[in-house]
């Protein structure tokens, strides 16, 4: 099945420094990325989806200045938190889809879990 | 807006078979997956359901009622292996999925 990476996996950082979190697909093209966080045994919310080439779609009540996303290929697209602060610890997955796939067959990323000291 | 209900937690023995219900309501409304998250990992697509009835893959099954706004995940010959979280999520019109808050399955010997 279709492949997708996250790098860092774990990140431990002082507040007020910038994460960088990337997410590939490694055997697709994927044209949109999808960015979730997951709180301890909660749900996925979605935060933001992303197209190649054009400016990412935030969800209601994240902070597109704090949360910066690029999807500068059809492979790869990145998050950083910019500033991170204590309650920005989370986990963050991304999740891939190729172009005309129904949303069902997104492909989730292992996750990278930050921890903001 | 969308709105999912699921139960927080089941417990039940291996060998068992044990069914996660999940209600929702929604505006526009394509389809029910499940995603089965074991701790600490990435969700992995178990099924979907576009249509009424029941769809059969293995030991798993996944049940849609679009009248009622209703669906299930049911288990069968329950193993260690199946203890892990199991989230419903709609698919909108636009090609996106929302959550459930998902449900904690313990499998206990």
């Amino acid at each position: 099945g279709a492949v997708v990476s996250q790098h860092p996996s774990w990140v431990i950082c002082k507040s007020g420094t910038s994460v960088k979190i990337e997410c590939r697909s490694l055997d697709f093209q994927a044209t949109t990325m999808f960015w979730y966080r997951q709180f301890p045994k909660q749900s996925l919310m979605l935060m933001a989806t992303s197209n190649e080439g054009s400016k990412a779609t935030y969800e209601q009540g994240v902070e597109k200045d704090k949360f910066l996303i690029n999807h500068a290929s059809l492979t790869l697209s990145t998050l950083t938190v910019t500033s991170a602060h204590p309650e920005d610890s989370s986990f963050y997955i991304c999740s891939a889809r190729a172009r005309g796939r129904a949303a069902e067959t997104q492909y989730f990323g292992p996750g990278t879990r930050l921890l903001v000291l | 807006g969308q709105s999912l209900e699921q139960p927080s937690e089941v417990t039940a023995v291996e060998g068992a078979i044990v069914q996660i219900n999940c209600t929702y309501q929604t505006s526009g409304f394509y389809g029910l997956s499940w995603y089965q998250q074991h701790d600490g990992g990435a969700p992995t697509f178990l099924s979907y359901n576009a249509l009424d009835g029941l769809e059969e893959t293995g030991r798993f099954s996944s049940f849609l009622s679009r009248s009622d706004s209703y669906g299930y995940l049911l288990l069968q010959e329950l193993q260690m292996k199946d203890s892990a979280s199991y989230f419903c999520a709609v698919k909108n019109a636009g090609n996106m999925l929302t959550f459930g808050g998902g449900t904690r399955l313990m499998v206990k010997p």
